[in-house]
């Protein structure tokens, strides 16, 4: 039930581009993706609601192909406060619970 | 802003004892959450709140309590700690379930010894 997220971790030089994927065995009612920063609280970047739904914000987009049950979160010209790890959550069971992937540890160096 | 309120911060247990995680919000979310995050691990839900008085698993329920007898309030028990309960533990709210954002508390870090 819980979604996969992939890759596990990704290490990136400042500008550069990076894409996270999320992907689920169960129908997708919706995909959350969050950031969390070591120590802290997951912090709320986008919902998709519908397949084919794409979002952005700022230079981090996501996008939602709800036939293969899978989502991807793009990071466009990355910033040093990229770095965190990301989670995607997918809602299941009526839109009532949000179970997570295991996670994508993103690093950017200077 | 006080949004989603967790207490205590921090929590030494030993290895048998009880406690009670506070969680409360004053957004008027009908859904809470209760999560719970091994180091460098994804978060696992624990138990769920569609509203007062309605509680159900999550995917790791075992060695938790919980009750809803307000909006505001999903306190999480844990009877008979154990060492494997060692964990950060994040509640949070959402108005419609997974249809809308989920705030999240700011955490409660617990080490069982």
């Amino acid at each position: 039930q819980q979604p996969v997220q992939s890759p596990q971790a990704v290490i990136l030089r400042e500008g550069e581009d990076a894409v996270i994927n999320c992907s689920s065995s169960k129908a997708l009612y919706s995909v959350h993706w969050y950031r969390q920063k070591h120590g802290e609280a997951p912090v709320f970047l986008m919902i998709l609601l519908k397949g084919g739904e794409q979002k952005g914000h700022e230079k981090i987009s996501a996008s939602f192909n709800e036939k293969k049950q899978q989502s991807s979160l793009y990071l466009t010209a990355s910033q040093l406060s990229y770095s965190g790890t990301y989670f995607c959550g997918s809602g299941v069971q009526g839109a009532q619970k949000l179970v997570f992937g295991q996670g994508t540890r993103l690093t950017i160096n200077p | 802003n006080a949004g989603v309120t967790q207490t205590p911060k921090f929590r030494i247990l030993k290895i048998g004892q009880s406690m009670t995680l506070q969680c409360a919000q004053d957004m008027n979310h009908n859904y809470m959450y209760w999560y719970r995050q091994d180091p460098g691990m994804g978060l696992k839900l624990i138990y769920y709140s569609v509203g007062a008085g309605i509680t159900d698993k999550g995917e790791v329920p075992n060695g938790y309590n919980v009750s809803r007898s307000t909006t505001e309030d999903f306190p999480l028990r844990l009877e008979l700690a154990a060492p494997s309960q060692t964990s950060v533990y994040f509640c949070a709210s959402s108005d419609r379930g997974s249809g809308n954002t989920i705030y999240f508390g700011e955490g409660s870090w617990l080490t069982v010894v």
